[in-house]
């Protein structure tokens, strides 16, 4: 079974400033993926950034990436230069080996940007 | 390109009523899921298909009904609603590939009286 921890419930940060949101995950399997979505207050869920198991460097897509840290079982993302349409909910999720591709989802931190 | 659509997007029921939640991608994608969303616990997966006329339980699937019959619908149903299923409901739909990338529709909100 996968288990997906995000300790954050809100934080704050500065238009302008980078910001980290932690995610750590428990899995027995050998490969997963590791995903990070975005819900705006509007309410969709928008697709960020991807981090296979074993692909060596970490992801980056725009001023989104991910901090993968294996050995400690994290995934955090980093937005850099934030800006106010940054302000969501944004939730990390897990998909293990042979799991049809269902997804294990915590249970989010919601980011504020301030000016 | 619509992607992948949900309806109705609101929708106020009374208990004991049976309700569908319909889904529609044009993707042709062959994984499709449903999942719930309540405060505190993210979202969690309710039912899954690999394909058409393959369907499977996930979390938290008592109370509902899925079927597929095509590869592009997934209509979720609960036969007699109760106030823990008021909910927002989300479809989702990924193909299989090096990162399986689940994309969602806007979500239904569902309120049960």
């Amino acid at each position: 079974a996968q288990k997906i921890t995000q300790t954050q419930p809100g934080m704050f940060v500065q238009e302008k400033e980078a910001v980290t949101l932690d995610c750590t995950y428990d899995t027995s399997d050998q490969s997963y993926g590791l995903f990070w979505y975005k819900q705006p207050s509007s309410g969709e869920m928008i697709f960020l950034i991807y981090q296979g198991s074993y692909d060596e460097q970490n992801a980056t897509e725009g001023r989104y990436s991910l901090n993968f840290q294996k050995a400690r079982k994290s995934a955090n993302l980093v937005i850099s230069a934030s800006q106010l349409g940054d302000s969501a909910m944004y939730f990390c999720a897990m998909r293990g080996t042979g799991t049809a591709s269902k997804l294990t989802f915590g249970t989010g931190t919601r980011l504020q940007v301030t000016l | 390109d619509a992607g992948i659509t949900q309806s109705p997007r609101y929708k106020i029921t009374e208990t004991g009523r049976q309700v569908t939640l319909m889904c529609h991608q044009t993707w042709s994608h062959s994984y499709m899921f449903w999942y719930r969303q309540d405060l505190g616990h993210g979202l969690r997966l309710i039912y899954y298909s690999a394909a058409a006329d393959i369907t499977d339980k996930g979390e938290v699937p008592d109370g509902y009904v899925v079927s597929r019959s095509k590869t592009e619908n997934f209509p979720l149903t609960l036969e007699s609603a109760t106030r823990s299923q008021t909910s927002v409901y989300f479809c989702a739909s990924s193909d299989p590939g090096r990162t399986d990338t689940q994309y969602f529709g806007p979500g239904t909100r569902l309120t049960v009286l």
